[in-house]
């Protein structure tokens, strides 16, 4: 039984530069959430998608957009990125307001 | 205020010992109670949740919950060197919120 899994694992871009990040979700969960974590910190709550919609919103700004497919997979979109985008994205799969299980998480370096 | 405040350590206890690792939380409508142990450079990974008042165990580990005093804890018996992590609280809302509400962890080292 795979769990979830994320892609790329590692990535550096330059300010301004997009990029997308990808993540599929344990068999049998319908529900994706994202959470950004940077060093030292607790992760930060980005979104929530079930039923390829988005039903959650943290503190972010629109710059942070996101996606789910009908296969339940999930990608976040950053746009512009910014020198304070470097963290750890983890995607976080579930049931909907069951136990979240995280992924491996992608290093994102903003240079 | 914080919503989730953990102390950030680190704890340092001997090995065999009992730790303890505590998490206040804000928000009295909080309803789930989770805690996750995350490793140097990996992701955190669940290990305990907990929903009523009272203890939970399972294994080493027992998470305690009091949503009067709105205080969490766990607890780990017999503490092994491969038990050195982050531990991470995290609590939510459960009504119409479902995003997690992470703590910054509580660094936990077990002397060998």
């Amino acid at each position: 039984d795979a769990g979830v899994t994320q892609s790329p694992t590692h990535l550096i871009k330059t300010r301004g530069q997009q990029v997308t990040l990808r993540c599929s979700p344990k068999s049998g969960h319908d529900t994706v959430s994202w959470y950004q974590q940077a060093l030292g910190q607790g992760p930060q709550f980005i979104f929530q998608y079930y039923e390829e919609e988005e039903r959650q919103r943290g503190n972010f700004p629109d710059r942070f957009s996101g996606h789910q497919f009908p296969n339940y997979s999930s990608e976040l979109n950053v746009n512009a990125l910014l020198l304070g985008d470097s963290a750890l994205y983890l995607c976080a799969s579930s049931l909907v307001n069951r136990e979240q299980f995280f992924g491996p998480g992608t290093r994102l370096t903003v240079l | 205020q914080k919503e989730v405040e953990q102390n950030s350590g680190p704890l340092s206890v001997p090995e065999g010992a009992i730790a303890s690792l505590n998490c206040t939380y804000s928000d009295r409508g909080s309803q789930s109670f989770f805690w996750y142990r995350q490793y140097s450079g990996k992701s955190p990974e669940l290990i305990m949740s907990i929903y009523s008042n009272g203890d939970k165990e399972d294994g080493r580990f027992t998470a305690q919950l009091n949503k009067a005093s709105q205080y969490v804890s766990l607890l780990i018996r017999d503490s092994q060197p491969s038990d050195s992590a982050t531990y991470l609280c995290a609590v939510r809302l459960d009504t119409g919120r479902r995003a997690l509400t992470f703590g910054s962890g509580t660094r936990l080292q077990v002397q060998p």
